[in-house]
This record gives structure tokens, C-alpha cells and sequence, in this order.
């Protein structure tokens, strides 16, 4: 079956532009989970969806940063005013329920702001 | 201190010797501790998880979980070249449902 999927994979923007980046989660699947990766770290968690009720956003940055999954659905992380320490991987990942099921990355957006 | 730590290698290990990673987490009240494989360049895919203390053996892999020391590892056995990749620990607290992963272990497999 069709895993997670994420668009665009690559996106470069230059500094101050807005950008938007697409989840497509696992048909079915409740929760949905943005992360964000820096070269060399770990993913870090930016924001949980459980359907279409943001349950949890402590970790977005800034106030540039805003997500919606307003079908319970597909999910967009929106980044207002780019910034060059936004330029990393994007990762979304789904689970199928809201116990601390397994979670199951799509490939990621590289953001690039130059 | 951070959440979740791992030492972040290199790790070289020759083929088909047994890979050690390693991994502390601070948080007493984890609940769930997740094994995710990176490849350069590719998203986490998982390994192994593993909810309760003792071993979990899935083919070449084996989690150790041990709550009282806040540890968990996990063993490679036989390693292959195709096992070059980054290893990251992830756990999930009480209550949440995020995870918080390490930095990653990179680990290398001399043919």
C-alpha cells in the first residue's frame, strides 16, 4: 500500500518568501506528526495532529510557523518570512492511532533558503 | 542534559561482528523506545520497538530494554555493509504521543 508521501521533496526559497509543504499520511491513519531535521541531528517534533484537532504545537519555533489538517487528512506546515535557520528536512509521519503506535516517516522536504 | 542521548560515533565495526548502539533517556515515565535506521539522504525507517524490560529479537536484531538504568540498546548481529546507516533512538513519555529521538549513532560496516 502507498506509504507516507510529501511535496515538493526540494524546495529552495529565498529569504522572506512564504512556503508551503504538503503530507499525504497513510489512508486511515488518525495521528499525523510534523519533525524537523537539521544536518546531522536528530528529527525534532514540530506539531501533532490527532484527526483534525491540533492536540499539540509546543514544538513550532516561531510564530512563522502555522499547520492545518482541516479534513483529518492531508496536512500543509506553513513557514511565513523564510528565514536561513528554517533550511532543513521536513519530515511528516502518521500513525494509526493515538496510543503511541508506531509512526511511519514520508521521504521529507528539503527546504533550502538562501 | 538532553532527553534522549546517543553517542554519535562513528561507529566501525567489521562484517559480520556484532554492532553495539547505545542509548540513555532522562525521562523516568518513558513508556516507548523506538530503534529508526537513516540511510544518507533518506527518512527514518523503523527498526524495532520495544515497550517492556528484557530483550526483543527480530531476525539480526535484538532491543535491550533496561528502565531502572534508563537504558536501551540495540545488537546487530552478523553485520553487513547494507547496515551502514544512521541509528536513531526514539522514546515516547506518559501521556504523549511525539517522539524524542537522539542524535543519531552513525555506524559504518568494514567489509
Amino acid at each position: 500500500g502507498a506509504g507516507v508521501s510529501q511535496s515538493p521533496r526540494y524546495k529552495v526559497a529565498k529569504r522572506g518568501q512564504d512556503v508551503a509543504l504538503r503530507c499525504d499520511p497513510i489512508s486511515g491513519h488518525v495521528s499525523l506528526f510534523w519533525y524537523q531535521q537539521a544536518l546531522g541531528q536528530g528529527p525534532e517534533f514540530l506539531t501533532y495532529f490527532q484527526n483534525e484537532a491540533q492536540l499539540d504545537k509546543s514544538g513550532l519555533p516561531s510564530d512563522r510557523f502555522f499547520a492545518e489538517r482541516p479534513e483529518g487528512s492531508v496536512s500543509t506546515l506553513k513557514i511565513q518570512r523564510t528565514q536561513q535557520e528554517d533550511s532543513a528536512v521536513y519530515l511528516c509521519a502518521s500513525s494509526s492511532g493515538t496510543n503511541q503506535e508506531t509512526q511511519y516517516f514520508g521521504p521529507g522536504t528539503r527546504l533550502l533558503v538562501l | 542534559q538532553k532527553e534522549v542521548e546517543q553517542n554519535s560515533g562513528p561507529l566501525s565495526v567489521p562484517e559480520g561482528a556484532i554492532a553495539s548502539l547505545n542509548c540513555t533517556y532522562s525521562d523516568r515515565v518513558s513508556q516507548s523506545f523506538f530503534w529508526y535506521r537513516q540511510y544518507s539522504g533518506k527518512s527514518p525507517e523503523l527498526i524495532m520497538s520495544i515497550y517492556s524490560n528484557g530483550d526483543k529479537e527480530d531476525g539480526r536484531f535484538t532491543a535491550q530494554l533496561n528502565k531502572a538504568s534508563q537504558y536501551v540498546s540495540l545488537l546487530i548481529r552478523d553485520s553487513q555493509p547494507s547496515d551502514s546507516a544512521t541509528y536513531l533512538c526514539a522514546v515516547i513519555t506518559q501521556g504523549a504521543q511525539k517522539l524524542v529521538f537522539g542524535q543519531g549513532t552513525r555506524l559504518t560496516i568494514n567489509p
